[in-house]
């Protein structure tokens, strides 16, 4: 069966440090993979997404990316987190080209202080 | 481009009494729908989905939803509420990735 693991669950990162999120997908090959958002009181809001390894498309110019390395995996990165960065966040994945729907990860809540 | 529209930013009802949340949307293509519900401190849940097939949806847990392309409309409903159902619920218009709403707040009152 498929599964989608994302770490870690919770993150208190200072204002200007890195930050690397996970995200990694079993039992399914050349998944579609996504990067949401969700700041306190809004609802979700799709960051990146990926068909494929090493493609990825940015849906909202902001101070985070995201990468590829591995069909399975999908990395969320930032170089200087702000305090506008803290959210909770969500990683994601689909068959192509079907209507099934999405399967979500259990989420990263990021604090930025 | 598609976007949707979660009417209430808060609903609240007593138990046993109807549900309904409402979602409007916009699309260029004949649009997957869904809705998704998030318990406190859990992940993503999908309730149920439209993809061009009957137009009223039936999901877990009770909830369906009708699909009325006229109103570009995708209400979701429950008759009878429970106290399991409080949480936040999302509806979602698909294309090549999803497009969420802002959201649903379900309170139910004993």
């Amino acid at each position: 069966s498929q599964t989608i693991h994302q770490w870690p669950a919770t993150l208190v990162q200072p204002v200007g440090s890195p930050l690397s999120l996970e995200c990694t997908v079993e039992g399914t090959s050349n998944p579609n993979l996504y990067w949401y958002r969700q700041a306190a009181g809004r609802g979700l809001q799709l960051l990146f997404y990926s068909v494929g390894i090493g493609q990825i498309s940015s849906e909202v110019p902001q101070n985070l990316s995201a990468s590829r390395p591995q069909d399975r995996q999908f990395i969320l990165s930032s170089k200087k987190l702000l305090l506008s960065d803290s959210g909770f966040y969500l990683c994601a994945w689909s068959v192509p080209r079907s209507s099934y729907g999405y399967t979500f990860g259990s989420g990263t809540r990021l604090t930025v202080v | 481009a598609q976007s949707v529209t979660q009417l209430d930013s808060h609903v609240s009802v007593s138990e046993g009494t109807p549900v309904l949340l409402r979602c409007n949307y916009s699309s260029s293509y004949s649009p997957s729908l869904f809705w998704y519900v998030q318990h406190p401190n859990k992940g993503l849940q999908l309730l149920l989905k439209y993809t061009s097939a009957a137009t009223l949806v039936k999901g877990i847990n009770g909830f369906e939803a009708e699909f009325k392309k006229s109103e570009t409309s995708f209400h979701l409903t429950k008759p009878s509420a429970h106290m399991s159902d409080a949480a936040e619920y999302f509806c979602v218009v698909s294309d090549v990735g999803m497009r969420f709403g802002a959201g649903t707040r379900l309170t139910v009152k004993p």
